[in-house]
């Protein structure tokens, strides 16, 4: 079965420094893996996927991910964190046909200023 | 206005009673979903639907019903709500690889 794991509940960053949001996955087949963004009393945005070709993907807001296969990882990362930043993260793969979704458990982004 | 739509954004309801929330878009997609969100848990598929003909069970089905009475609209019912359904409730719409959410319903059971 397919899924994904976000192995840190909260990630703490101050303003200006790079931040990672980890997330490692397991999947049959090749992965279709994204990351989603929730703001305060707001749906899940998009910011990225990856399908297939280069392992670096950019995405909206400045930010980019890494998949790596033989970690199984797909971490998100920005070079400089802004408190704008600061929200709930999702980590997800697609799920068979009909893009359905499994997402992790989510990783709450706090930017200090 | 939203491309996704959801009403109500809030509400209380008590145990047992019957409820439906609503899902409206103007994107034009073929498929929809509803998702619920619990803290720790993400979000679990409830049920997805490619077209007004076509009705999925997603991982946590129980205690939910579906309708799709066109491309644009999908609700979702507890035919009778149980506090353990007190969550927050997500429709989506995608036509290729991106999905894209409604700003949620906070359902209180109580």
């Amino acid at each position: 079965a397919q899924s994904v794991a976000q192995p840190e509940d909260q990630v703490n960053v101050a303003e200006g420094n790079p931040l990672t949001v980890k997330c490692t996955y397991s999947v049959s087949g090749n992965p279709y893996l994204f990351w989603y963004v929730q703001y305060p009393n707001r749906g899940l945005q998009f910011l990225l996927k990856y399908i297939t070709g280069d392992n670096l993907v950019k995405g909206s807001y400045g930010f980019e991910a890494e998949f790596n296969k033989s970690q199984t990882s797909f971490h998100l990362k920005k070079p400089s964190a802004l408190v704008s930043d600061s929200a709930l993260y999702f980590c997800a793969v697609r799920d068979g046909g009909y893009n359905k979704l499994i997402f992790g458990a989510g990783t709450r982004l706090a930017v200090h200023p | 206005d939203a491309d996704v739509t959801q009403t109500p954004r809030n509400r209380i309801t008590k145990t047992g009673k019957r409820i439906m929330l609503e899902c409206s878009q103007t994107k034009g997609h073929d498929r929809m979903y509803w998702y619920r969100q619990d803290p720790g848990l993400g979000l679990r598929l409830i049920y997805y639907s490619f077209d007004v003909k076509d009705i999925n069970k997603g991982e946590i089905s129980d205690g939910y019903s579906v309708s799709r009475q066109a491309q644009a609209k999908f609700s979702l019912s507890l035919e009778s709500a149980i506090p353990n359904q007190t969550a927050l409730y997500f429709c989506a719409t995608s036509r290729s690889d991106e999905a894209f959410f409604g700003q949620g319903t906070r359902l209180t059971v109580v």
